[in-house]
């Protein structure tokens, strides 16, 4: 079964330090990975996908992501955390080699992250 | 908000009383989801269609139903049979979302 792990559900960083936030994937075949960000009573905001390609993907607001196959993780990090980035952040993951739920994303269940100033 | 538009934002709906949530795209998307978002639970999935007149039961459709007559629009129905149904309720195509519905039982 495909499957989305976010191990920590807040990660604290201070404003201008790296932030990281984990997460790893379990599915059958090759996964098409996003990252989504979250803001109070809003609907998710695409920050950036891996298909294909490179292994290192840049996003929106300087967010980036790290697809690491041995490993199975898709790591959101940004060099230099802003007081704005604070919001709630999902990983997710479609199976394009499986047809289960159409094409539908799983995700996990959200890490909150929070930058101090 | 990738062309999606939910409504209303806010819903209240009373015991026993069927609702129903608007979403339309015009992303010209052939798939369309319904997710149910609750606190510390993640998106979960309800129905989801990838075509015109056809649509699948997700992980917890009970409760709901759904109708895909057009290509744009792909509109929700919480029934009286779903026994806790205050969420907030995210509509998408391939990888966008609307900005939501939140649903409270009043």
């Amino acid at each position: 079964a495909q499957s989305v792990a976010q191990p920590e559900d807040q990660v604290n960083v201070a404003e201008g330090n790296p932030l990281t936030v984990k997460c790893t994937y379990s599915v059958s075949g090759n996964p098409y990975l996003f990252w989504y960000v979250q803001y109070p009573n809003r609907g998710l905001q695409f920050l950036l996908k891996y298909i294909t390609g490179d292994n290192l993907v840049k996003g929106s607001y300087g967010f980036e992501a790290e697809f690491n196959k041995s490993q199975t993780s898709f790591h959101l990090k940004k060099p230099s955390a802003l007081v704005s980035d604070s919001a709630l952040y999902f990983c997710a993951v479609r199976d394009i080699t499986s047809n289960q739920a159409g094409t539908a994303l799983i995700f996990g269940k959200g890490t909150t992250l929070s930058v101090s100033s | 908000d990738g062309g999606i538009t939910q409504s209303p934002k806010y819903l209240f709906r009373k015991e026993g009383q069927n609702v129903t949530l608007s979403c339309e795209q015009n992303l010209n998307h052939d798939a369309m989801y319904w997710y149910r978002q609750d606190p510390g639970q993640g998106l979960r999935l309800i129905y989801y269609s990838q075509i015109v007149n056809d649509f699948q039961k997700g992980d917890i459709a009970e409760g709901y139903s759904v109708s895909r007559e057009k290509k744009e629009s792909f509109p929700l129905t919480v029934t009286s049979a779903q026994k806790n149904p205050t969420a907030f309720y995210l509509c998408a195509t391939e990888a966008f979302f609307g900005q939501g519905t939140r649903l409270t039982v009043v």
